[in-house]
């Protein structure tokens, strides 16, 4: 098994909703990462677990929550959003987290915030 | 073959042609890069990727060529086919050896003509 699955795959939600966006891998990665990409730009880190140990998060929002809660999965809980957040979220695996590591991504949530 | 000299987000051409998307990088201490392909309405794919210890590295009608030296980093697509029709991100890792962060370029978008 070599992929990476998110769900949902689209999701509309108010700006006072909290959601959670799901994503899993059972390719024994200890590495997984959450990007955003918004319409006809390159995708942006957000944030990297390794070993269920967030390491990177890019100055982002408070308003977008990670959680890692075992190796296998990897979930993005969202709260208060604005619509500018609207974008895909993209979810990635990598074998440890090393800077010599290609990456798996899925293929994304599309998030579209009213 | 088509190629460009300095990154332009489109590039079109003729179905049979090769196609050459380059890619300026911005950090020296890069260690890792990396091509993905992204589809619409998909997460980007692995094409190929290069250390910094190589120059160029081959697959299976496609190459990476890596200059350290101006920081550019060139893929090569031969017999270019319609299902090559994507947005092309070249990637490179931020991160020291334990760390990956990988961050993408700007991307060029390949239109192969029938």
């Amino acid at each position: 098994d070599t992929e990476v699955t998110q769900t949902p795959k689209h999701l509309v939600m108010g700006m006072t909703n909290k959601k959670s966006l799901k994503c899993e891998q059972h390719m024994g990665h200890r590495a997984m990462y959450w990007y955003k990409q918004k319409a006809k730009k390159p995708p942006e880190l957000m944030f990297v677990y390794s070993y269920e140990k967030l390491s990177i998060n890019e100055s982002v929002p408070s308003r977008f929550s990670p959680e890692c809660p075992n190796s296998s999965l990897l979930n993005l809980h969202l709260h208060a959003l604005q619509p500018e957040d609207s974008a895909l979220y993209l979810c990635a695996s990598s074998l440890v987290g090393q800077s010599n590591e290609k990456l798996f991504f899925g293929s994304g949530t599309q998030l579209s915030v009213l | 073959g088509e190629s460009v000299g300095l990154h332009l987000p489109t590039l079109s051409v003729q179905e049979g042609d090769n196609s050459i998307i380059n890619c300026a990088y911005s950090n020296s201490a890069s260690d890792y890069f990396i091509w993905y392909k992204q589809e619409s309405g998909k997460g980007p794919q692995f094409i190929i990727d290069i250390r910094s210890n190589m120059d160029k590295r081959q697959g299976q009608r496609v190459t990476v060529l890596l200059n350290k030296t101006v920081k550019h980093l060139s893929l090569q697509i031969a017999a270019t086919q319609p299902g090559d029709s994507a947005v092309y991100f070249c990637a490179e890792n931020y991160g020291s050896s334990n760390t990956g962060k990988l961050i993408f370029g700007q991307g060029t978008t390949l239109q192969v003509k029938p």
